[in-house]
C-alpha cells in the first residue's frame, strides 16, 4: 500500500511568487492534515481536512494559505504570494478515522521543503 | 495550551550503548501519546503510540516508551543503539486530531 506522497520535494521560490504544493494521502483516508516546521521551530499544525471540508483551520497563519481538496482526496497547498518567512518544511499526514473525542494515528508524507529568497 | 517539551535537543551514543530520550507533556485527561522518527532524508515514521491501557509501550525498531502519568513524562529508550538509529525524534501528543511536537531530539551515533 502506498503511502502519504507529497510533490514537489523541494521548491525553491521567489518573494512574491506563488507555490503550490501537492498531498496525496494514502487510499481510502478521509482525514488529511497539513503542517509545517519553520527553522528552528517547532513542527507545527495548520489544518485538518475530513472528506473534502476543512474540520479546523486555526493553524493557517494568514489569509496567503489557501489549502483546498478536491474531491476529497489530494490537497493542495497554495502559498501567495510567498514571504521569507514561509521557508520551511510543508509536512501532510492522513488518517483513516474521525473519532469523536478521541485521535488516530496519523501517517506523514516525506515533506516540502519551501525555500522563499 | 497544549505543550510537549523535549529537554535534550542534542544526543550524542555510541554504537551499541543504551539510549533515553525524554518527553514531557502539559496535563491532559486522556493523553494520546507518540513518538516519531525522521531520518535524514526521511520524513515522518511513526515509532509507537500510547492511547490507553499498559503504560510500557513497544514500537518498531526495537524502541519501547513509558508513559508515567503523575510525571507526565513518556521517554523514549532503546538497549542498544545501531548507528542506523541516527535520527531526529519528536516526541507527540494529540488533542483531537490536532497533534502537538515536541521541539525534537537529534541523535548522533558514534562508531
Amino acid at each position: 500500500e502506498a503511502g502519504v506522497t507529497q510533490f514537489p520535494s523541494h521548491s525553491v521560490i521567489e518573494k512574491g511568487q506563488t507555490v503550490t504544493l501537492r498531498c496525496d494521502p494514502i487510499s481510502g483516508h478521509d482525514n488529511l492534515y497539513w503542517y509545517r516546521r519553520v527553522m528552528g521551530k517547532e513542527i507545527k499544525f495548520l489544518l485538518h481536512f475530513v472528506k473534502e471540508s476543512k474540520q479546523d483551520e486555526s493553524g493557517m497563519p494568514n489569509n496567503r494559505f489557501l489549502a483546498e481538496r478536491t474531491g476529497g482526496t489530494y490537497s493542495t497547498l497554495k502559498v501567495q504570494p510567498a514571504e521569507l518567512e514561509d521557508s520551511g518544511v510543508y509536512f501532510c499526514a492522513s488518517s483513516q478515522l474521525v473519532i469523536r473525542g478521541g485521535t488516530d494515528t496519523q501517517y506523514f508524507g516525506p515533506g516540502t521543503r519551501l525555500t522563499v529568497l | 495550551a497544549q505543550s510537549v517539551t523535549q529537554p535534550d535537543i542534542h544526543i550524542t551514543v555510541s554504537e551499541g550503548a543504551s539510549l533515553e530520550l525524554r518527553c514531557n507533556y502539559s496535563y491532559g485527561a486522556t493523553p494520546y501519546l507518540f513518538w516519531y522518527v525522521q531520518s535524514p532524508g526521511q520524513g515522518l515514521q511513526l515509532l509507537l503510540k500510547y492511547f490507553s491501557g499498559d503504560t510500557l509501550v513497544q514500537g518498531i525498531k526495537g524502541f519501547e516508551a513509558e508513559f508515567k502519568r503523575s510525571q507526565s513524562s513518556f521517554n523514549l529508550r532503546k538497549p542498544s543503539v545501531h548507528w542506523s538509529d541516527a535520527a531526529e525524534y519528536f516526541c507527540v501528543k494529540a488533542a483531537g486530531n490536532k497533534l502537538t511536537f515536541g521541539g525534537g531530539t537529534r541523535v548522533l551515533v558514534k562508531p
